[in-house]
């Protein structure tokens, strides 16, 4: 079956604090997504890592990807409030198609 | 600016009529798609059309058609809507030459099935 998992569902954290999003699925990929969700509104393109080792960064966010370890991570750093967003990764499994996890609602409290 | 629109962007229906929801693109691109999201779920695939009158099934495809009669449209129908079709709707497509590059979502349809 071909899965996505994202942990955590939901993230509280302080400004100025680093944490980590981690995105794991189920088979073989070397393909994968990060999205963006504000709340009521549509999906926003963040990051596309497209081999094993790739790093992708914007500003306070940096997505990387482990193929061997099926893993991605999206590290946040030094959050500031604009940073709260629902957040999710998305997974080409060689299918014409995306799979995408359950997403992350991160919420940055000053 | 991916040049997506979504028609109607909310809409309000009964149990048992025919809902239509339109996607439109001004990009040419090959692949476009339906999704659904519904909380605890994520985004769930519907249908996917990869080119003129190309379509194919999703994750979640039943009580859903499609069609796409022109690279600019297309189009997704609920025969018979159910409660549990209330969700809200998104239509993305991709660009590049390779199918999945990248995608661009639209804004959404929030669909409400009384």
């Amino acid at each position: 079956e071909l899965k996505v998992e994202q942990n955590p569902l939901f993230l509280s954290m302080q400004e100025g604090k680093n944490y980590t999003i981690y995105c794991n699925y189920s088979t073989t990929s070397d393909r994968l997504y990060w999205y963006r969700q504000d709340p009521g509104k549509s999906l926003e393109s963040l990051f596309v890592l497209l081999s094993n080792g790739a790093v992708k960064q914007e500003g306070r966010l940096m997505a990387s990807l482990d193929t061997k370890a099926r893993l991605s991570t999206l590290h946040i750093t030094a959050a500031v409030h604009d940073l709260s967003a629902t957040y999710f990764c998305a997974v080409d499994f060689g299918n014409e198609k995306l799979t995408f996890g359950t997403g992350t609602r991160l919420t940055i409290i000053p | 600016d991916a040049g997506i629109t979504q028609s109607p962007r909310h809409k309000v229906t009964e149990t048992g009529t025919p809902v239509t929801l339109r996607c439109h693109q001004t990009e040419n691109h090959r692949y476009m798609y339906w999704y659904r999201q519904d909380p605890g779920h994520g985004l769930r695939l519907i249908h996917y059309s990869y080119g003129v009158k190309d379509t194919d099934k999703g994750e979640v495809s039943d009580g859903y058609s499609v069609s796409r009669s022109k690279t600019e449209d297309f189009l997704l129908t609920l025969e018979s809507a159910t409660s549990s079709q209330t969700s809200v709707y998104f239509c993305a497509i991709s660009s590049g030459l390779m199918s999945l590059e990248t995608q661009y979502f639209g804004p959404g349809t929030r669909l409400l099935v009384l």
